[in-house]
């Protein structure tokens, strides 16, 4: 596709429940990241896949979270037992990383309601 | 580790006025990148303007400018001639050479007629 595309736009779960957010990057992106934007907070860094090369999980805040990448294309961000403070906007981006000055292209995001 | 610190949380600027965004960092790197990103109410980011570190010159795009100081590691956004579209939250963002990005806690730009 053209840009970035994140599905479902908004999500509302109970308490408890699993949930996942798929993320399609760009076709050739190799590098992809997921994000978390709580209110009034920036973005807080997760999970990247760089190709395939073993992914950086340093983000992931507890392991409730886990994130795949199929393919090297489209990737699926998971959280298990949700919990109420989990509720956030969801971002993912995608890089070419062809060279020294790449930047990311973001999707619209997923925003998690948890009840 | 990284930091990205925007100490404004809100700004805002007259219609056709100027404004300056602030953003600071901490790194212990010398080869890097620094970028301003726009949120407007779509969510979707999209990058506004960015800067090697290696380069002393500061990067412009139209209405928008960066005063990039290495030294005092710095990075300030200013926006001229300010359109009702600008109106957005703003974030400020550091990329190593790990291509790891560290995003500030945004300045949302209310622009006012």
């Amino acid at each position: 596709g053209a840009g970035v595309s994140q599905s479902p736009s908004n999500k509302v779960t109970e308490k408890g429940k699993d949930v996942e957010l798929r993320c399609d990057p760009i076709s050739g992106h190799t590098a992809l990241y997921w994000y978390r934007q709580s209110l009034g907070q920036g973005l807080e860094f997760l999970i990247y896949f760089q190709g395939n090369s073993a992914p950086d999980k340093s983000g992931l805040p507890s392991d409730r979270f886990s994130a795949e990448r199929t393919g090297g294309s489209v990737s699926t961000l998971t959280i298990q037992r949700t919990q109420q403070e989990d509720s956030a906007v969801y971002l993912c981006a995608s890089s070419s990383q062809t060279g020294t000055n790449e930047k990311l292209f973001f999707g619209s995001g997923t925003q998690l309601s948890v009840l | 580790a990284q930091t990205v610190t925007q100490s404004q949380p809100e700004m805002s600027v007259q219609e056709a006025e100027t404004v300056t965004l602030s953003c600071t960092y901490d790194t212990s790197e010398s080869d890097y990148y620094l970028f301003w990103y726009k949120q407007p109410p779509s969510r979707q980011m999209i990058l506004v303007i960015r800067q090697e570190a290696y380069k002393q010159q500061n990067a412009t795009e139209n209405r928008f400018s960066v005063n990039f100081q290495k030294a005092a590691k710095s990075f300030s956004l200013k926006i001229s001639d300010s359109q009702l579209g600008d109106a957005a939250m703003y974030f400020c963002a550091y990329r190593n050479t790990g291509n790891q990005f560290y995003f500030g806690t945004g300045t949302s730009l209310t622009v006012i007629p």
